[in-house]
């Protein structure tokens, strides 16, 4: 089965650049998104079709990507940014399927 | 306001079935793709099924695939999914999640219900 691939944490201080991989075999043919989930709540949005921002995501999140690699960047972190981070793209194997990455766990020391 | 309101999950057994609703309120319900997506305790998120606005086109995870059937009706603005033959690895947060689009599978999910527990369990 078709797997995207992300870190499973990141640690950063505040007002450092944060940088989420998220690898594929697939990724250079489709569109990546990008999703915020933070605990307790459902997952929201932060990045479609690999750089665009959603209306409401703040302009210091931007996207990516470098051949198999994706890359969700958080410029001047925010202790509000802390959270999980999930990849979402089409599975390569699966027709008509969608697939997730395994998520990357944001903190914000 | 834009909304997506899961229900209908609980505890039952292995083998059993469950019927997980979503209505959707404050859009155009019938003109977007529809997916759920499920989140084992602990655990990342993981895509079950999506269906088109016209459920011209479906899809389902491996995992599901001819246990659970995925459906809709949009002149109640409501999104189904149907859960046959339970298994234990079936327990989970349910979540429904609206395409930005027409098509299930293009351009990702923009708005996300609150979920509902499923708990498979005997």
């Amino acid at each position: 089965s078709y797997e995207l691939t992300q870190p499973p944490s990141v640690s950063v201080s505040p007002g450092q650049t944060a940088r989420i991989t998220c690898s594929g075999d697939a990724l250079p043919k489709q569109y990546v998104y990008w999703y915020q989930q933070k605990p307790g709540q459902a997952p929201v949005m932060v990045m479609y079709k690999d750089n665009e921002r959603p209306s409401g995501i703040p302009d210091r999140f931007s996207g990516s990507g470098s051949g198999t690699i994706v890359t969700l960047t958080i410029s001047g972190v925010q202790a509000e940014d802390e959270a999980d981070y999930y990849c979402q793209s089409a599975d390569n194997t699966n027709t008509f399927g969608l697939v997730f990455g395994g998520g990357t766990k944001l903190t914000v020391l | 306001e834009v909304q997506l309101v899961e229900s209908g999950g609980g505890l039952e057994q292995p083998g059993r079935s469950l019927r997980l609703s979503c209505a959707a309120s404050g859009f155009n319900f019938d003109d977007y793709g529809m997916n759920w997506v499920r989140q084992l305790p602990g655990k990342g998120l993981e895509w079950v099924a999506g269906l088109n606005w016209n459920s011209g086109s479906i899809g389902y995870a491996d995992s599901v695939r001819g246990r659970f059937t995925i459906s809709r009706d949009n002149a109640r603005h409501l999104l189904y999914l149907q859960m046959n033959s339970l298994r234990r690895e079936d327990t989970a947060l349910y979540y429904c999640a609206k395409a930005v689009t027409g098509d299930y599978s293009e351009y990702g999910m923009d708005v996300w219900g609150q979920g509902t527990a499923v708990t498979v369990s005997s």
